[in-house]
């Protein structure tokens, strides 16, 4: 079975810097996605961030990249210029490739604060 | 644009009766999942559903069962409530089985 790690139960962060969350996970699959999913304290899962685990290139959306170091099993989130807005638990998550309607296995999660 | 829906968003219940919680996909999305999560905890994956078919099973008690219907909205029957079933349940749809959107939730609590 996969498994995902989350080592930082909490990150904080000044307002307009930069954090990067770490995760790592353990597969024996070749082919797979990973995601980063964002909880607010509404409790929405929000889609931050995919990757493909074929695909070299690190995703990156906007504000949001990730450094997916496959060989390490490694899948960290970078968000740049941290706004208030971004404050919200933070997971890792990892989906089976092959086609199937797999379910997503999470990490424990990151609580991340954004100091004004 | 339009997003998973899922209703009730709010539900209490007493130990030992039934819960009924529905989930309305994004249109045109074919595969539904049902997540549970439970206070400070991470999402646990329970069942999904492809074309009206089961297609994975997670950690989903005996007492719970689904099913997705002709029109793909899914529901998810939950009967002989234990304290421990309160949590936040989940509904995510996907259209390619790669990316899964999630629902608001609905807040269950048994009493």
């Amino acid at each position: 079975a996969q498994t995902v790690t989350q080592s930082q139960p909490e990150m904080s962060v000044q307002e307009a810097e930069t954090v990067t969350l770490s995760c790592t996970y353990d597969t024996s699959e070749s082919d797979y996605y990973l995601f980063w999913y964002k909880q607010p304290p509404s409790r929405q899962m929000i889609l931050v961030i995919r990757q493909e685990a074929y695909k070299q290139q690190n995703a990156t959306e906007n504000r949001f990249s990730v450094n997916f170091q496959k060989a390490a099993k490694s899948f960290s989130l970078k968000i740049s210029d941290s706004q208030l807005g971004d404050a919200a638990m933070y997971f890792c998550a990892y989906k089976s490739g092959g086609g199937g309607a797999d379910g997503l296995t999470f990490g424990k999660g990151t609580h991340l604060i954004i100091q004004p | 644009a339009a997003g998973v829906i899922q209703s009730p968003r709010h539900l209490i219940k007493e130990k030992r009766e039934t819960a009924t919680l529905k989930c309305y996909p994004i249109p045109r999305h074919d595969t539904v999942y049902w997540y549970q999560q439970g206070p400070g905890q991470d999402p646990q994956f329970l069942i999904s559903f492809y074309e009206k078919m089961q297609s994975d099973k997670g950690s989903i008690p005996d007492r719970f069962s689904a099913q997705q219907f002709s029109d793909y909205h899914s529901e998810l029957n939950m009967s002989s409530l234990e304290l421990g079933d309160s949590a936040l349940y989940f509904c995510a749809s996907s259209l390619d089985e790669k990316t899964q959107y999630f629902g608001p939730g609905t807040r269950l609590l048994v009493l």
